[in-house]
């Protein structure tokens, strides 16, 4: 199976700040990866699939880098709504998600 | 715009069959591949599994023991069965839908529904 590890686990930034949340799979996916934004009660949303392309309709404040296995979400410039929980999700072999990372607005 | 909505029971029996369907409006089943995720109360998301239009299935090998995933005889609606659940079944449960043009990622979700595992 592979493994997905995301860190960190959480994190508090400001608005305007550059946040960056890492996910290491255990063996190459490629580039076989996606992240989503899950708020409190609600589904999650698709932001970013194959690594580094943007879901239509999402901000451009959002964008994804990497492959094989190490990979990355940056947030540009935080703002309130962007308060969430990520997860990302390897689609190489199996689907598996990362544990999740809670960012919070300082 | 793609809607998916689950609906069943919201309670269920240790060792009994936990059954869900999930409707689909605003496209049609073919090209797409549908599946079902869930989420443990204040935990993160699992994949159960998934089928494709014509009917091929895939299961995560923790369940697959346990699971079916069918078409419905309605032609926008698929199903989930989870055989001989335990408390650890406890969860929401989203449909979803997978993108074969964007290498079967998730794309769409339903809204969840809770399913809870008790006598």
């Amino acid at each position: 199976d592979v493994q997905m590890t995301q860190s960190p686990s959480t994190l508090s930034a400001s608005v305007g700040d550059r946040v960056t949340i890492t996910c290491r799979a255990s063996q190459s996916i490629s580039s076989w990866l996606g992240w989503y934004q899950q708020k409190p009660g609600k589904a999650p949303k698709l932001l970013i699939y194959r690594a580094s392309n943007l879901e239509s309709g999402v901000p451009s404040r959002f964008s994804g880098s990497g492959s094989g296995t190490e990979f990355t979400l940056t947030i540009s410039s935080l703002q309130p709504d962007d308060s969430a929980t990520y997860y990302c999700q390897q689609y190489n072999s199996g689907w598996t998600f990362g544990q999740g990372t809670k960012v919070e607005i300082k | 715009q793609v809607q998916l909505q689950e609906s069943g029971p919201g309670l269920v029996k240790p060792s009994e069959t936990l059954s869900l369907i999930c409707t689909v409006s605003g496209d049609s089943i073919s090209p797409y591949y549908w599946s079902w995720v869930r989420q443990p109360p204040g935990k993160g998301l699992e994949w159960i599994g998934h089928i494709s239009y014509n009917g091929i299935t895939n299961y995560n090998p923790s369940v697959k023991s346990r699971v079916t995933i069918s078409l419905g005889t309605s032609k926008n609606q698929f199903s989930l069965k989870l055989t001989s659940v335990t408390a650890a079944d406890t969860a929401v449960y989203y449909c979803a839908r997978l993108r074969p043009s964007s290498g079967l990622i998730i794309d769409y979700w339903g809204q969840g529904t809770l399913v809870t595992v008790s006598s």
